[in-house]
Formats: C-alpha cells, sequence, structure tokens
C-alpha cells in the first residue's frame, strides 16, 4: 500500500515569514494529493489539493507543487499569520479503478507554529 | 448543506458495553468513510463505503463493526472496546471515490473506553 512521510514534525517561523511543509509518496499510482489542516480540537479541513496532470497550484497565500519523477509534493505558506498556526496533514490516494476507494493515506503531520 | 453529522460527540463506555456511532451526509455523496485518530497522530483509514461495497483495513479488530443502512448513512458499532481504542472517530464523506474530491469531515466523536 501507500506509505506517505511528511517533514518537518514542527516548523516554527516568524509572523509574515513563509513556510515549507514537504512529503514523499511511495506508490506510483497515486494520483491525487490534498492537503488538510486540523486546528486544535477541530476536524481536518481541506486547504487545496493537487492532481498528477498538474505542477503547481496555487490559492492566495497557499500552493503546493509535484514531482511525480521524484515522488514529492510541498505545501508552501507565504506572508504567514497567527492563524495559520495549526497541523498540517498532507496525503496521497491512488487512482480510482472502479472497484472501490481505498481512502486517502496520511502523513504524520507537521505542527506549524506561528511566531509573533 | 455541506455537513457531515456525527452523533454523539463525546462517548464513554466499559469494555464490556456495546454502543454505536453514527454518521449521516445530505450531500449525495456514494463513498463515506470512517477514520480513528489518536491524539497528535494522523486520521487512520477504518472502513470504506464506496460503490455500494464495504472495503475493510485489515489490521481493524472485529470489535469495531461498520453498517450502512442506505447511502447516507454510515454507522460504526461498538462492543467489547479496550481503553486503547480511546480515541477521535471522524466519519468523512466524497462525492465519488476519494481522489474525485474534497473530502468532507465530521466534527469527530470522541470515545473514551474505561
Amino acid at each position: 500500500g501507500e506509505n506517505v512521510e511528511q517533514h518537518p514534525s514542527t516548523l516554527s517561523v516568524q509572523e509574515g515569514d513563509s513556510a515549507v511543509i514537504k512529503c514523499t509518496y511511495s506508490d506510483s499510482a497515486s494520483n491525487y494529493f490534498p492537503w488538510y489542516k486540523q486546528e486544535l480540537g477541530k476536524r481536518p479541513q481541506l486547504i487545496i489539493d493537487i492532481r498528477s496532470n498538474v505542477g503547481e497550484k496555487k490559492d492566495q497565500r497557499i500552493a503546493v507543487t509535484l514531482n511525480k519523477t521524484a515522488k514529492h509534493f510541498s505545501l508552501h505558506i507565504t506572508e504567514t499569520q497567527p492563524e495559520d498556526s495549526a497541523v498540517y496533514f498532507c496525503a496521497a490516494s491512488p487512482k480510482d479503478t472502479g472497484g472501490g476507494a481505498d481512502g486517502l493515506t496520511f502523513g504524520k503531520g507537521t505542527h506549524l507554529i506561528i511566531q509573533p | 448543506d455541506t455537513e457531515v453529522t456525527q452523533t454523539p460527540k463525546h462517548l464513554v463506555m466499559g469494555m464490556t458495553n456495546k454502543k454505536s456511532l453514527k454518521c449521516e451526509q445530505h450531500m449525495g455523496h456514494r463513498a463515506m468513510y470512517w477514520y480513528k485518530q489518536k491524539a497528535k497522530k494522523p486520521p487512520e483509514l477504518m472502513f470504506v463505503y464506496s460503490y455500494e461495497k464495504l472495503s475493510i483495513n485489515e489490521s481493524v479488530p472485529s470489535r469495531f463493526s461498520p453498517e450502512c443502512p442506505n447511502s447516507s448513512l454510515l454507522n460504526l458499532h461498538l462492543h467489547a472496546l479496550q481503553p486503547e481504542d480511546s480515541a477521535l472517530y471522524l466519519c468523512a464523506s466524497s462525492h465519488r471515490a476519494v481522489n474525485t474530491g474534497e473530502l468532507f469531515f465530521g466534527e469527530g466523536s470522541r470515545l473514551t473506553v474505561l
């Protein structure tokens, strides 16, 4: 099955600086890569996703890049703000073959701390 | 309605009890999931109901059993649980298979096994 590695486990940045979180995956059949943000005591919420036919996607201060050859993808947050403090999970999912979904495989998470 | 509704929000049970967690969505999604999340850990997939078929993570013990009465409901029956089963149980749904779009999570049911 799929294995997703995520680094770093904790990331502390000054408010206004950029943050980068990196993930690698093992299954070359995976073709969907979402990122979830989970605030303390709350549910995970999708913040951005990318599919394997795209190399980069941006949404305001958040961007995701994908390198299919190297099997890694990264989350970039620019101009960080205190409300960006949370745990971020990357995930990967294989192509739907029509036989039922395998569900997402998550990385271990990155605790992002924005220092004022 | 973009909500996945889970009940109860909190549950405390003894090791000999039988209880159920309920999950409902009215978004017309065809895939539903149960995940288990321990503190400071990622969600771990337990069950998937998709294309009218139930898929089970083989590492999930038989004291957890899912039930899908219809396409908008996915319940999780609990029996003879252990203290290590204490966790946040997250239900989720997606339009079809998870890689066709966003996975919507419910707020979770926090389970404590005494």
